[in-house]
């Protein structure tokens, strides 16, 4: 398997620009999670997917944020208007049912 | 509010010497303790606990989560270079699938 993949892996892009994340989860996995690293904050989910539903988004920052997960195999994270202070990397890991999660590459994203 | 605080923050020692780290958290309905490894890249699985005094061993790491006194340590013996991570420890709440997760522990291991 591949693992769960994410694009692009790095992404630079000025302030007010829009920024749109792509993960591929695991086959077979239902669960789908969303994290921000940042050196201050350290690991924080943003939202999460089971089955393709979200089923937590109290972690997603604000409304210039937001995550679909059209089918089974795709899942988008959307910042719209991007500003600097969302520069961090973005992992996406994925799980089946209540087991342990795998994570992505990540995406490190500068906004400038 | 659930919350995942590690032990120490950051770690420097001698190629192999024995490291402890430490992870101790308040959540309801605890499910499970998860130990994460991250070098470069993205966090990989190491452990998860669920019980009490059972020792998790894998190779020169071990884990022992206490769910009375709340915390769960992370043993490494014979230290080598390549362990060198940034180790972080997640919990996860019965019914809620999601995990928090402390701000990890950087370990260096100078040769």
């Amino acid at each position: 398997d591949a693992g769960v993949i994410q694009s692009p892996r790095h992404e630079v892009t000025e302030m007010g620009q829009e920024v749109t994340l792509r993960c591929k989860p695991i086959s077979g996995h239902n669960s789908l999670f969303w994290y921000r690293q940042t050196m201050m904050r350290g690991l924080e989910l943003l939202i999460y997917f089971n089955n393709n539903v979200p089923i937590d988004d109290s972690g997603m920052p604000e409304d210039r944020f937001s995550a679909k997960m059209p089918n089974a195999s795709f899942s988008t994270l959307k910042i719209q208007p991007s500003e600097p202070r969302d520069s961090a990397v973005y992992f996406c890991a994925s799980s089946r049912d209540f087991y342990e999660q795998y994570f992505g590459p990540g995406t490190r994203l500068t906004v400038t | 509010e659930d919350k995942v605080v590690q032990s120490p923050l950051s770690l420097v020692v001698h190629e192999g010497d024995t490291v402890t780290l430490n992870c101790s958290y308040e959540v309801t309905n605890f499910r499970s303790l998860l130990w994460y490894k991250q070098e470069k890249k993205a966090p990989t699985f190491l452990f998860m606990l669920t019980s009490s005094g059972i020792e998790k061993k894998s190779g020169r790491l071990s884990s022992i989560l206490d769910k009375k006194e709340l915390f769960s340590i992370l043993n490494i013996t014979a230290t080598q270079t390549g362990d060198s991570a940034v180790y972080l420890c997640a919990v996860e709440a019965r019914g809620a699938q999601k995990l928090v997760f402390g701000q990890g522990t950087r370990l260096t291991i100078n040769p």
